[in-house]
């Protein structure tokens, strides 16, 4: 039962242009997410966090959107570089757990074409 | 400052061979984490520690997986008895144990492959 749910398993998109990365979750106990970035070989580097009681933060070209209705949220990239070509994985962490243990989603790899 | 740091990068091993994997958080942080991350999946949870203390190990599939961390720092992660089933990406990763800190830091991963 996939808790945290990325459909998207690809994403291809020209440079300089905006990536937009889905992910939606299920368990309502959730209130705070991430966004974690992975190159080949590498493990995952944080990338940009929300917590629920914000609908949107932004840091340089990152921006996560939280619309907790729908329980969704999207990372945007603006503007797209080769660079940030690279598997994008969203988790969520229950605050009221015992040990903010993170759920991630399957990720999606982003492929940004010169 | 140096990151997490984690041992073997790679290992192969025989089905039936007793496995051990190494973990150096960041200096000073409170808590670690265990993740399997299987081919095209997202890192599941394994087990949590807190310093010495192991409040969780609910995700460890069975009893042949054993983690410890004795002294609060580095952490050890050993499967008895491997199984194919067991070939996976194994991450570690740490953080600072703050209230409100949920941001983790993972190390790059061992590659294990049980033949």
């Amino acid at each position: 039962d996939q808790q945290v749910k990325q459909n998207s398993p690809s994403l291809s998109v020209q440079e300089g242009r905006i990536s937009i990365l889905n992910c939606d979750y299920t368990n309502s106990m959730f209130d705070y997410f991430l966004w974690y970035k992975k190159y080949p070989a590498e493990g995952p580097t944080f990338l940009i966090s929300i917590s629920s009681i914000k609908d949107k933060n932004e840091d340089g070209r990152f921006t996560v959107f939280l619309n907790k209705s729908a329980k969704h949220l999207s990372l945007h990239i603006v503007p797209s570089q080769p660079g940030d070509s690279a598997v994008y994985f969203c988790a969520a962490s229950d605050s009221g757990g015992s040990n903010y243990k993170l759920t991630f989603g399957k990720g999606t790899l982003l492929t940004v074409n010169p | 400052g140096a990151g997490v740091s984690q041992s073997p990068r790679y290992k192969v091993a025989k089905r039936g061979q007793d496995v051990a994997l190494r973990c150096d958080p960041i200096s000073g942080h409170v808590s670690l984490f265990w993740y399997q991350q299987a081919l095209g999946q997202g890192p599941e949870f394994l087990t949590y520690f807190q310093n010495e203390a192991q409040l969780d190990k609910s995700g460890l599939p069975s009893d042949r997986f054993f983690a410890e961390r004795p002294e609060g720092s580095v952490s050890t992660l050993k499967i008895q008895r491997t199984q194919q089933e067991d070939s996976a990406v194994y991450l570690c990763a740490s953080s600072p144990g703050l209230a409100g800190s949920y941001e983790q830091y993972f190390g790059p991963g061992t590659r294990l492959t049980v033949t």
